[in-house]
């Protein structure tokens, strides 16, 4: 069984840190370009980051960039995402997914992260 | 910034057929991809690539392209289908990936 389990979330007041991670199982994870993409409760899905296989190149969305930080482990088959001078609209269920060619191809359940003093 | 724009519900009677555009510029040019995304549920990935279905989509659900809109067909819905649908880009412009807005689907 191929899956992606998300952990880390929870509550942090604004301005605080919170580092996600995600597990990677039943796949080739080091052959893979992964992504982390949110969604604020009850609204619509956002992209956040995306790194490639090899963790050389990330590219990251304009509301995030020089705040957030994504990273992997080949060897541990893990994806991080650390989010530093959190805003309150950062909270979101945060999802990572595995790229399947500029698409989204296998999701993991998501995390949710709320940010509130 | 690229703006993918689709309804915000769409309704059909069970056995009819739903279909859910997504109106963008240049969208011809793009690969579009679609998700499906159930109450309380992660995305699920339904069609790719404009009409490829991954391995256990039913063959119900279809995708096609003219001009500047995208469409999600889904023939025969069932109670089953009804979720929200999500439309998806990569713009190479900015190299970033743009969801549409996204429809709720209602079998009535």
């Amino acid at each position: 069984q191929v899956h992606l389990v998300e952990s880390g979330g929870g509550v942090v007041q604004p301005g605080r840190s919170l580092r996600l991670s995600c597990t990677a199982s039943g796949l080739t994870f080091s052959s893979y370009a992964m992504h982390w993409v949110r969604q604020p409760p009850g609204k619509g899905l956002e992209w956040v980051a995306l790194i490639s296989y090899d963790g050389v190149n990330k590219f990251y969305a304009d509301s995030v960039k020089g705040r957030f930080t994504m990273s992997r482990d080949n060897s541990k088959n893990i994806l991080s995402l650390q989010m530093n001078s959190l805003r309150t609209e950062d909270t979101a269920i945060y999802y990572c997914a595995r790229d399947g060619t500029r698409s989204f191809d296998l999701w993991g359940q998501g995390t949710l992260v709320t940010v509130s003093s | 910034s690229y703006v993918l724009t689709q309804p915000p519900s769409v309704s059909e009677a069970p056995g009819q057929t739903a279909r859910i555009p997504c109106a963008g510029n240049i969208i011809g040019t793009k690969s579009v991809h679609w998700y499906q995304q159930k109450p309380g549920q992660a995305p699920v990935l339904v069609v790719s690539d404009e009409s490829d279905r991954p391995s256990g989509i039913p063959e119900r659900f279809s995708g096609s392209k003219s001009g500047n809109t995208a469409t999600l067909t889904i023939s025969r819905v069932e109670a089953g289908d009804e979720a929200d649908y999500y439309c998806q880009v990569w713009d190479s412009g900015s190299d970033h990936y743009v969801f549409g807005t996204g429809t709720k689907v209602t079998v009535l």
